[in-house]
This record gives structure tokens, C-alpha cells and sequence, in this order.
């Protein structure tokens, strides 16, 4: 099945610009969607088809996709971003949704 | 805009069956698809399967194929999720999401459920 992973933490401080890495085999060729996920909470959409942004998401947010990374960047980050974010894709292969391992965003 | 409503909280005994429910609030299932994810506490999404109510059509994950079974009730907009031979590492939080069909299967979930927290304990 189709793996996707992320590193575990990133800390990053206010006003700096914190990188989170989706690393899949050609996941380029994919469709990449991100989600934040703040503690006892459901997750929320904050990337879409790799670089969309749904509306009420800032544009601090952004996202990429090419060869075997996806990567989501948030630009002068803020104590409120502190949280967990999660990328998704669907594998045709399987026909089953994949979750990345998750990165943990710290705010210094 | 559609909103999933999620059943309450539950503690079930290893060996036994859970049904977990998430009801359309505020509009119907009919323009998507809607998946079950669950999440072990302090581990991450984990993706369980779905249903398109408007075919009646579902598929699961490998990892639960022969355990888990996603049902929907169109009359009343709400889809179940069973899952059976629980066991501690069923623990979790089930979330409910939504696709839109324009957009299925490459699409992403914009309507998520708040969880339900199936505890397994003897």
C-alpha cells in the first residue's frame, strides 16, 4: 500500500517559516490535501488538490507538490498554528485513502 | 453547508461489537461520500472506509475488510459504522468525514464529524 512520511516535530518560532514534507513515491503525480488537527479536535482542510486554500484559511498557508515530496509551508507563523497536520491522497492502486504520519508543529 | 453529527461516547468489552452513527445535519448525504477515520490516542488518521449513499456502494480498508461494516439510512441521513471482535487496540476516536462526489475519490474530506471515542476495556 502507499506509504506517505512525515517528520515527526517541527518547531518553529513566531514570525518564522515553518516547512512540513509529505515524502511518497512519485507523489507528485498525486493529488495532496493537508489537514490541522489542534488537540481534542477533528481535523480541519487547510491545503486542497495541492494548492488551493478553502476559504477562511489564511494566506499564510500554502502548498507544493512535485517528484516525491509535498510540502506545506506556513509563512509567519503564529501561536494559533500550533497543531498537528496531516497530508491525504488516494491511492488508485488500492483504492483507499492514505494518511501521513503526522507532524507535529511546535511554536517556540 | 453540511454538518456531521456524531453518536456519543462508548466503552464496550473486548469480544463484543460497536455501532457508531453520523447523521446530515442541516442538508443530506446525497452529493457525497462519506468515510470513517479513526485515531488511537497520541497516534495519527487512520483511514477505515466508506459508503456513497446515493449508489449504496462501499468498499474498506484492508486492515479491517473483515471486521468493519459501513451501512447508510437514507430516510434518515445517517450512516453506521459497526465494527466487530473489538479488542484494546480498537481504542480510538472515530471520525466521520465527507468528499463531495464532484470531486470523489481524488477529493479531500471538508466535512469532518467532532469523533466519537470507543474505549474497549474488560
Amino acid at each position: 500500500s502507499y506509504v506517505m512520511t512525515q517528520a515527526p516535530s517541527v518547531s518553529v518560532a513566531p514570525g518564522q517559516t515553518a516547512r512540513i514534507t509529505c515524502g511518497g513515491n512519485n507523489i507528485g503525480d498525486k493529488s495532496v490535501h493537508w489537514y490541522q488537527q489542534k488537540a481534542g479536535q477533528a481535523p480541519v482542510l487547510v491545503i486542497y488538490y495541492d494548492t488551493d486554500r478553502p476559504a477562511g484559511i489564511p494566506e499564510r498557508f500554502s502548498g507544493s507538490n512535485s517528484g516525491d515530496t509535498a510540502t506545506l509551508t506556513i509563512s509567519r507563523v503564529e501561536a494559533g498554528d500550533e497543531a498537528d497536520y496531516y497530508c491525504q491522497v488516494f491511492d488508485g492502486n488500492t483504492d483507499h485513502y492514505v494518511f501521513g504520519t503526522g507532524t507535529k508543529v511546535t511554536v517556540l | 453547508q453540511v454538518q456531521l453529527v456524531q453518536s456519543g461516547a462508548e466503552v464496550k468489552k473486548p469480544g463484543s461489537s460497536v455501532k457508531v452513527s453520523c447523521r446530515a445535519s442541516g442538508g443530506t448525504f446525497s452529493s457525497h461520500a462519506i468515510s470513517w477515520v479513526r485515531q488511537a490516542p497520541g497516534l495519527g488518521l487512520e483511514w477505515m472506509g466508506e459508503i456513497i449513499p446515493m449508489f449504496g456502494t462501499s468498499s474498506d480498508a484492508q486492515n479491517f475488510q473483515d471486521r468493519v461494516r459501513i451501512t447508510a439510512d437514507e430516510s434518515t441521513s445517517t450512516v453506521y459504522m459497526d465494527l466487530s471482535s473489538l479488542k484494546s487496540g480498537d481504542t480510538a476516536v472515530y471520525f466521520c468525514a465527507a468528499i463531495r462526489l464532484a470531486s470523489h475519490p481524488n477529493g479531500y474530506f471538508d466535512i469532518w464529524g467532532r469523533g466519537t471515542l470507543v474505549t474497549v476495556s474488560s
